[in-house]
């Protein structure tokens, strides 16, 4: 079956980086996203990777393995407003979007 | 605002009661879906309109019944439905066709069915 790994919950301090990983098994593959949900709102995208390594985009980057299906979200100077559901998202050989269940990113003062 | 647009944005129904919720996007997409979102599980994708033209249908209920009349409208009527249905319903579009073809998000109907 296809699968895509990461954690439920973490938490971090503002102005500190975290890292919240992403691990999938899937039939073929065609990209990895990663989405930010807050609480009540809509998924908004954040990153698209396809070749293997790092695309950075301001505070936030995000890097794939491909050999490993691996992926990680890299936040930095976090942040109060970077609570929220992290979302990661593999498009299969089939180009269809296989979700996480998203990881819920709490930042304390 | 992401240019998708979904209503009403909260619904409450009983189990007999037919209801429809609607999605709009104004992005000129040609792809949208319809995702159902339960607390701490992935996603669900229910239906997925390619050009107009149903191209998935993962297994969905026949309570849950899709109706995509033109590119940038999207509906989902709902019958007798059951408890469990009771979620957020998230309508999404994308531009198929080009690279990574992100799917852009409306603010989803939260459900509830007593």
């Amino acid at each position: 079956g296809q699968n895509i790994d990461q954690p439920t919950e973490m938490t971090a301090t503002e102005g500190a980086i975290v890292q919240i990983n992403c691990t999938y098994q899937t039939s073929g593959f065609n990209g990895l996203f990663w989405y930010q949900q807050h609480a009540g709102e809509a998924p908004t995208f954040l990153s698209y990777n396809v070749l293997d390594g790092l695309e950075e985009k301001g505070r936030f980057s995000s890097f794939l393995s491909r050999s490993k299906g691996y992926s990680y979200l890299l936040l930095k100077e976090l942040q109060m407003k970077d609570s929220a559901s992290y979302l990661c998202a593999v498009k299969d050989s089939n180009y269809q979007l296989i979700w996480g269940a998203g990881t819920k990113l709490i930042i304390k003062p | 605002e992401t240019g998708v647009t979904q209503t009403p944005r909260h619904l409450v129904m009983g189990m007999t009661n037919k209801k429809s919720l609607k999605c709009e996007q104004h992005l000129g997409h040609n792809a949208m879906y319809w995702y159902k979102q339960s607390a701490k599980k992935p996603l669900e994708l229910m239906f997925v309109y390619n050009f107009k033209e149903q191209t998935e249908n993962n297994s969905v209920p026949s309570r849950f019944s899709p109706e995509c009349p033109n590119s940038s409208h999207l509906f989902l009527h709902l019958h007798t439905l059951q408890p469990e249905d009771s979620a957020l319903y998230l309508c999404a579009s994308s531009q198929e066709g080009t690279e990574s073809y992100e799917q852009y998000f409306g603010p989803g109907t939260r459900l509830t069915v007593t």
